[in-house]
């Protein structure tokens, strides 16, 4: 149980495209949803969090209009950059927490995101 | 401020030898910790969690670690390692209140020699 998948797993695109990246919880419902950012032999950063049906929140530095985050749904959160550029070049990992409160959170596999 | 440190950035260990990877952290409330494994180009796989009660936790692939509250430490072991435990490892600290994310370590890589 407690799945969580992305998709794409890895994209590739030009520089000024728009991409986005899909994370859904898979067997359950998920109140709230992580996007991370995780740059190689790095941590994971935390960009932002977001709640069903209401605006996401941003972390300090993170810029809310390059990264659109979406969650519709209890299952489906989406993560947009906009007008990508190299440096967005990233690996992002989304989470999810049920929506009991547990403090554990699911991780997804991750998307690979290379803009040329 | 919450924040977790992971002092080692690289440990190299023989296959076979005991392992143990420290974590500090530093948490004003209760800790919820954690400790997440990553092979190179996946997501993160847990390994244990700490909520409460016994101090030394259990978790998948003969890992265990002991929460110390004295020293604000939770530390991972394992008593044999195997080639296949070289990955990524972090440790994360977590708020009780919902919809709060983890705080994570900067991460130890574990390398295996034969």
């Amino acid at each position: 149980g407690a799945v969580v998948s992305q998709h794409p797993s890895r994209v590739i695109c030009k520089s000024g495209t728009s991409v986005k990246i899909e994370c859904r919880s898979l067997d359950f419902q998920a109140t709230t949803m992580f996007w991370y950012r995780q740059f190689p032999k790095k941590s994971l950063m935390l960009m932002a969090t977001s709640n069903e049906g209401s605006k996401a929140t941003y972390e300090q530095g993170v810029e809310k209009d390059k990264f659109l985050i979406n969650h519709a749904s209890l299952t489906l959160s989406t993560l947009t950059v906009t007008s990508a550029h190299p440096e967005d070049s990233s690996f992002y990992i989304c989470s999810a927490r049920d929506q009991f409160g547990r403090v554990e959170q699911y991780f997804g596999p991750g998307t690979r995101l290379t803009v040329t | 401020a919450q924040s977790v440190t992971q002092p080692d950035i690289h440990i190299t260990v023989s296959e076979g030898a005991s392992l143990e990877l420290r974590c500090n952290y530093s948490y004003g409330a209760t800790p919820y910790l954690f400790w997440y494994v990553q092979s190179p180009g996946q997501g993160l796989q847990l390994l244990l969690k700490y909520f409460s009660g016994d101090t030394l936790v259990q978790g998948i692939k003969g890992f265990e670690a002991e929460f110390k509250r004295s020293q604000s430490s939770f530390n991972l072991r394992k008593p044999s390692v195997h080639w296949s435990d070289a990955a990524e490892y972090f440790c994360a600290v977590g708020a009780g209140q919902a919809g709060t994310a983890l705080i994570f370590g900067k991460g130890t890589t574990l390398s295996v020699s034969s």
